[in-house]
């Protein structure tokens, strides 16, 4: 059984302030790691699909880390906004498990104007 | 938007019952995969269809059954109803078996009295 945490589960910041999660994920058997950002009542929306130890995502104010040596990826967001209130999932995939995510439980985070 | 569709949007069943849910796919993919996500937790794997056929499967039980058609669009069955069905599921296309993106339709809402 395959083990994906995220942290933490939940965060309330300030506008303007910079935030991160952590998913950490097994460190064995990698294919890829992927981001959502989740807004309720809509579809989950990828934001990053890392493959390679040291990938360093970005786009706009959110950016991603990943080491798959010691199994983690941090998302930042820089400035936060609002509407960057979301859930932020990250989700784990091995090699010859087709399309499988293995989803962490998510960190949801609300932004006060 | 990604262009996943589900239909319904909301569904109330009694325990016992059995349930249809639809999923129509991005234009031009033929995988799709469905989860269930509980209260509180991430998604979790069902099972996935590519080119009209099962091919991958996660810890659910037979109960849960799906098809793939023609024209890629995909239905899950889930028969007996449990309370424990209660559930957001949500599908996800892709192009291929190893594709790096999958895009999420915006999920059914089932809840079993």
């Amino acid at each position: 059984i395959l083990n994906v945490e995220q942290s933490p589960q939940s965060l309330h910041v300030q506008e303007g302030d910079s935030t991160n999660f952590t998913c950490s994920f097994p460190s064995s058997n990698f294919y890829a790691l992927h981001w959502y950002r989740w807004e309720t009542a809509k579809s989950p929306e990828a934001l990053f699909v890392m493959t390679l130890n040291g990938d360093e995502k970005k786009k706009g104010r959110i950016s991603a880390t990943l080491n798959t040596k010691e199994g983690y990826s941090y998302l930042y967001i820089k400035g936060s906004q609002p509407e960057d209130s979301a859930t932020y999932l990250c989700a784990f995939r091995a090699p010859y498990a087709g399309n499988m995510l293995t989803f962490g439980g998510g960190t949801r985070l609300m932004v006060k104007p | 938007e990604t262009g996943v569709t589900q239909s319904p949007t909301h569904l109330i069943k009694t325990r016992g019952q059995q349930v249809t849910l639809r999923c129509s796919s991005q234009s031009g993919h033929n995988t799709v995969s469905w989860y269930q996500q509980a209260l509180g937790q991430g998604p979790q794997f069902i099972f996935q269809y590519y080119r009209e056929e099962e091919n991958g499967r996660g810890n659910f039980p037979p109960r849960f059954s799906g098809l793939q058609f023609p024209n890629y669009s995909s239905e899950l069955n889930v028969n007996a109803l449990e309370l424990d069905d209660s559930a957001l599921y949500l599908c996800a296309s892709s192009w291929g078996e190893g594709a790096y993106e999958q895009y999420f339709g915006p999920g059914t809402r089932l809840t079993v009295t």
